[in-house]
């Protein structure tokens, strides 16, 4: 099985200011076919289902806001909030599905500081 | 509009049985790979189940292999999930959510609100 590891656990940053968040799969979910990253990203606010923001490891969900961007290749990958908002509070998950089971990360809380 | 509806969840003791549904809509059912996800109380998310659109592959976690079937029936426009000799370690929160593609190996990318699940003596 792939597992992903995220860093941090949680995150504090102020108003306006960037967020990376890290995943490291323990294989890479490059396939070399496509040259595609088989990584997601996930935003879960509480009380909530997760929200696909990320696929292909950097190609933005229709109608999420461009702050939000994704990076990497292989087994090194990071989702990065340019300028965090408050409605961008939430917890944040990167999901390998390159080969079943389709793991997820430990997830990273991102808070206001 | 997609709408992932989950019901069946409750309260079972440890050793039984239960049935999970998810009725869809808004999208053409068998298209679509649909997967089933839980996430433990305070936890994080943990992937359970793929099923393919046309419901001949099947695919499942460690963790749950040999205990749950996952089944689709695209004339109901439904997803299932049986659970059986379960255990306390399965409390969770049960989600369907639906694939981006027809085989189950792209990201998803609409997620039902969740069944809750009890597994308590």
């Amino acid at each position: 099985d792939i597992v992903m590891t995220q860093s941090p656990d949680s995150l504090a940053v102020s108003l306006g200011e960037r967020a990376a968040i890290n995943c490291k799969p323990s294989q890479s979910v490059l396939y070399s076919s496509n040259n595609k990253n088989y990584l997601a990203w996930y935003q879960q606010k509480p009380g909530q289902p997760p929200k696909l923001i990320i696929y292909w490891a950097s190609t933005r969900e229709s109608g999420v806001p461009d702050r939000f961007s994704g990076s990497g290749s292989g087994t090194d990958f990071t989702l990065t909030i340019s300028s965090l908002q408050a409605e961008d509070v939430a917890v944040y998950y990167c999901q390998q599905y390159y080969s079943s089971p389709y793991t997820f990360g430990q997830g990273t809380k991102l808070e206001i500081k | 509009e997609v709408q992932l509806v989950e019901s069946g969840g409750g309260v079972v003791q440890p050793g039984g049985s239960l049935r999970l549904s998810c009725a869809a809509s808004g999208f053409t059912f068998d298209d679509y790979a649909m997967h089933w996800v839980r996430q433990a109380p305070g936890k994080g998310l943990e992937w359970v189940s793929l099923i393919n659109g046309a419901g001949g592959s099947t695919y499942y976690a460690d963790s749950v292999k040999g205990r749950f079937t996952i089944s689709r029936d695209n004339s109901k426009n439904s997803l299932y999930l049986q659970m059986n000799s379960l255990k306390t370690e399965d409390t969770a929160l049960y989600y369907c959510a639906k694939d981006r593609n027809d085989y189950g190996d792209q990201a998803s990318d609409y997620w039902g609100q969740g069944t809750l699940v009890t597994v308590s003596s």
